[in-house]
């Protein structure tokens, strides 16, 4: 399976500012995934990202306070915009292999909001 | 509408009894991807198994065995003889595609498993 590797693993951020996530995978992958954890929650789904294309975002979730860069095939990145303390929450991302390869995720980052 | 719902939010156990994590699912396709999912203390969520609809046959790895009963619509997991390494928080998923065909994973709630010693 592929490696995944996210940055940074934790932060500790101010309201009102803006973090971005990394995500850099050791293959090459058609499409990545980005999910939210919210405290003692489940993971939901945030959007989906292809190489070459805008990402396609779930309900709840939008690009202004989202966004998301995929500029290749190894590598995409999260932002989380104007952070309140409800964005507290672990983001991962996810890819799969090929076919019908099952999805595995990075590490996480855990961020926390002030 | 996909749906996965695990009833059972916490489990203790003692050590070495068996127990058995719920899952039911719904979904509208005949097709589709189930799975479960690992989430120990330290955060990271670990892949333990894949089931496609179309494959009813149970499985089993080490302690670790899964029942799929598309009658019931439920994919049940049991951990036999549990250690206290098994304590972590355990998610039934469900996708409707393939990955590679952007299947996206709907994840339950999650049970919270406590094994002590």
């Amino acid at each position: 399976s592929a490696v995944i590797s996210q940055k940074p693993s934790r932060d500790i951020c101010q309201r009102g500012t803006s973090l971005t996530i990394q995500c850099q995978v050791d293959s090459q992958v058609t499409m990545m995934f980005w999910y939210r954890q919210q405290p003692g929650q489940s993971l939901t789904l945030i959007a989906t990202a292809n190489q070459g294309s805008e990402a396609t975002y779930e309900s709840g979730f939008v690009i202004d306070k989202f966004p998301i860069s995929r500029p290749n095939l190894t590598f995409s990145t999260l932002t989380v915009s104007n952070m309140s303390p409800e964005d507290s929450s672990i983001y991962l991302c996810s890819v799969g292999g090929q076919g019908n390869q099952p999805q595995h995720f990075g590490d996480g980052t855990r961020l926390s909001i002030l | 509408a996909q749906k996965v719902t695990q009833a059972q939010t916490e489990i203790s156990v003692v050590e070495k009894e068996d127990v058995t994590l719920d899952c039911v699912y719904e979904t509208r396709d005949t097709i589709y991807y189930l799975f479960w999912y690992k989430q120990p203390p330290s955060g990271e969520l670990v892949f333990l198994i894949r089931r496609n609809s179309f494959d009813e046959q149970n499985e089993i790895s080490g302690r670790y065995s899964w029942n799929f009963q598309k009658s019931t619509s439920s994919f049940n997991f049991t951990i036999t003889a549990s250690q206290v390494v098994d304590s972590a928080v355990y998610f039934c998923a469900l996708s409707e595609k393939a990955y590679n065909q952007g299947g996206k994973l709907i994840f339950g709630q999650g049970t919270e498993l406590s094994v002590k010693p």
